[in-house]
């Protein structure tokens, strides 16, 4: 049972669109993130957020954004798509000690 | 920055084998974390180790803290076709932030039934 969502699951979109993923969690936790995956499978983190208002940018540049204007609720934008955002993008929560709780992810395919 | 290694980066066994994969690091970290991801889905934690030494269990699942603090072993034994998919070692950043975590590039496990 998941207890964080990110919408939507598979996105197709052409090139120059602006796109928001969408990634919310009911556990009220502070922390959040969102890594890419790429195809080599390792994950890098591109923004995190430390609690509302808060936003930091990852260990590698993205040409995306964020916010966190409520605590459940953590977006990624990207104003003009390109063919080399095409990735698999995950977001996670964090409480204190505890592990990270991943959504299922978004596969994004720009064409 | 901290990196971990982390080896196999592939596996290629049959059902029923027993597996075991490793991640080092050239940093001391205080809690190994391992997860799995399956195919088309986010990764889910299997096991979190928060003291050196420390021997854990979960099911057919193993993970060790070693002892120098700068490595873990995860090990599964009597493989099935499920167990299929990336197992990535984690641990936090150090310098006294616990907010960020470090993965591993990840072990892909491929179970030929």
């Amino acid at each position: 049972e998941a207890d964080i969502y990110q919408t939507p699951r598979y996105l197709v979109i052409g090139t120059g669109k602006k796109i928001t993923l969408e990634c919310s969690q009911t556990m009220g936790h502070d922390k959040m993130y969102w890594y890419q995956q790429d195809p080599g499978m390792e994950l890098h983190l591109i923004h995190y957020s430390y609690g509302v208002n808060s936003t930091e940018k990852g260990d590698l540049s993205s040409e995306s954004t964020v916010s966190r204007i409520r605590t459940e609720h953590f977006p990624l934008t990207l104003e003009s798509a390109r063919p080399s955002h095409t990735s698999q993008y995950l977001c996670a929560s964090r409480q204190d000690n505890y592990g990270y709780t991943f959504g299922s992810g978004t596969r994004l395919t720009v064409v | 920055g901290q990196q971990l290694n982390q080896s196999p980066q592939s596996m290629f066994i049959q059902e029923g084998e027993d597996v075991s994969m490793n991640c080092t690091s050239s940093s001391i970290f205080n809690t190994w974390l391992w997860y799995k991801q399956d195919p088309g889905e986010g990764p889910v934690l299997l096991i979190a180790l928060y003291k050196a030494g420390e021997l854990t269990s979960n099911g057919r699942l193993t993970a060790q803290f070693g002892i120098t603090r700068k490595d873990s072993f995860l090990n599964i034994s009597a493989s099935i076709p499920s167990d299929v998919g990336i197992y990535f070692c984690a641990g936090p950043h150090s310098g006294g932030s616990n907010y960020k975590l470090t993965f591993g590039k990840g072990t892909l496990l491929t179970v030929n039934p």
